[in-house]
């Protein structure tokens, strides 16, 4: 079993939905990161929160360490939004584990 | 631009060349990261560079060889690999020394490689 889960796997939606990805974990965490990736590969960091609520632009993280558990929400969703978004968390202070992402794909 | 370069960015290769990757980074940081991407799976880390010396090697065969020979150059020489070696091979750096767990990682665009 991965330690870090992502749900949905695969999600498509119409433009301008609202758009909601979830990551468990089950190991300790100071930190957890939020990371878009385009087809053709490159990865951007999104978010890196620890606690609350991080926003930028239509992106919204919010993270509850009790339940280790953290959302990424979309608003208004746009075509360009379609990627793959990946949780990590640290497992120690060298190394991220990475769930297996989430493929959105948004339609006009 | 991510301020990481990768090259090349794709490369097919059979079982017996030797070929090597290379990473750029120009944003000043002091952390390197080899990554591996196979299809439906996580990223995998494979070595991590802190100041140029290697801080992790996370069992990696060692048909893969990293060579850090500054701050700012990384490269993944490969031989004799196996057709199950063929995946995205991500190169990222981040400021932290040692580690890169809480602090930002930048990514590279990765290099695709076919192992025929």
């Amino acid at each position: 079993k991965n330690e870090v889960e992502q749900s949905p796997q695969n999600l498509t939606a119409q433009e301008g939905e609202f758009i909601t990805i979830n990551c468990s974990y089950s190991v300790g965490i100071s930190a957890l990161h939020w990371l878009q990736q385009h087809p053709g590969g490159g990865i951007v960091s999104l978010f890196m929160l620890s606690s609350g609520k991080k926003k930028h632009g239509r992106l919204i993280a919010t993270i509850n360490i009790q339940e280790k558990h953290s959302s990424l929400h979309i608003t208004a969703s746009h075509p360009r939004d379609s990627a793959v978004y990946i949780c990590a968390v640290p497992y120690n202070t060298d190394k991220l584990i990475f769930g297996t992402g989430t493929r959105l794909q948004v339609f006009p | 631009e991510t301020g990481v370069t990768q090259t090349p960015r794709h490369l097919v290769m059979g079982m017996t060349n030797k070929k090597s990757l290379k990473c750029e980074q120009h944003l000043g940081h002091n952390a390197m990261y080899w990554y591996k991407q196979s299809a439906k799976k996580p990223l995998e880390l494979m070595f991590v560079y802190s100041l140029e010396e290697r801080v992790e090697n996370n069992s990696v065969p060692s048909r893969f060889s990293p060579e850090c020979p500054n701050s700012s150059h990384l490269f993944l020489h490969l031989h004799t690999l196996q057709p199950e070696d063929s995946a995205l091979y991500l190169c990222a750096s981040s400021q932290a020394l040692g580690g890169g767990a809480t602090d930002t990682q930048y990514f590279g665009p990765g290099t695709r490689l076919t192992v025929l």
